[in-house]
């Protein structure tokens, strides 16, 4: 069965804590995204990645095969970085199975 | 200069009643998908087109039905609307079917009364 686990499910963090998002799944994938939820809604794709690790700005995604695990880090916090994150790996046959989200929020 | 564009924001209407939420995006994309977010804020796909051809189709009433007149359109169609219907839906789309990265619409905000 395609499962998908989040933790944690809320974070509160002071404003410039490195956070770390994680996301565990049960089979083999194909590649795996992260997705960022503004609190107004809108959904942006962060990444999309098969193997290893992606950096862009203060965001990192690494990914884990073998162990069936990907996290997710953001250095230096910033309170604009509050939104719910949420994983999403592709199980091979073309359909995301989308986590429960994290609620993250950074307070000043 | 909106990538991804579904219309009408919100949406609010009786039980019952037939209703489309469009969406367009101009990326040049060959696939595009249908979401739904209900109100435990979980994200699932409905539908997905590639070059108007309907390539995935969950276990979703046939009260629903998309229409892709294009590769650059993806519209759905809600019959007959039912409460448990009301939710947030996501028209979002990708270079192809691939499992490239998603670019997502701003979400349609549907209320049955």
């Amino acid at each position: 069965k395609n499962e998908v686990e989040q933790s944690p499910q809320n974070l509160t963090a002071q404003e410039g804590e490195f956070i770390t998002i994680n996301c565990s799944y049960s089979v083999g994938i194909s590649a795996l995204h992260w997705l960022q939820q503004h609190p107004g809604g809108g959904i942006v794709s962060l990444f999309m990645l098969s193997s290893g690790k992606k950096k862009h700005g203060r965001l990192i995604a690494t990914i884990n095969i073998q162990e069936k695990h990907s996290s997710l880090h953001i250095t230096a916090s910033h309170p604009r970085d509050s939104a719910v994150y949420i994983c999403a790996p592709n199980f091979g046959n073309e359909k995301l199975t989308f986590g429960t989200g994290t609620r993250l929020t950074i307070i000043p | 200069d909106t990538a991804v564009s579904q219309t009408p924001k919100y949406l609010v209407t009786q039980m019952g009643n037939d209703k489309s939420i469009k969406c367009e995006q101009n990326l040049g994309h060959d696939t595009m998908y249908w979401y739904k977010q209900d109100s435990k804020k979980f994200l699932k796909i409905m539908f997905s087109y590639n070059n108007k051809e309907l390539i995935i189709n969950e276990t979703v009433p046939n009260r629903f039905s998309p229409k892709s007149p294009d590769k650059a359109h993806l519209n759905l169609h809600i019959n007959s609307l039912e409460l448990g219907d009301s939710a947030v839906y996501f028209c979002a789309s990708s270079q192809n079917r691939g499992g490239e990265k998603l670019f997502f619409g701003s979400g349609t905000q549907l209320s049955v009364l």
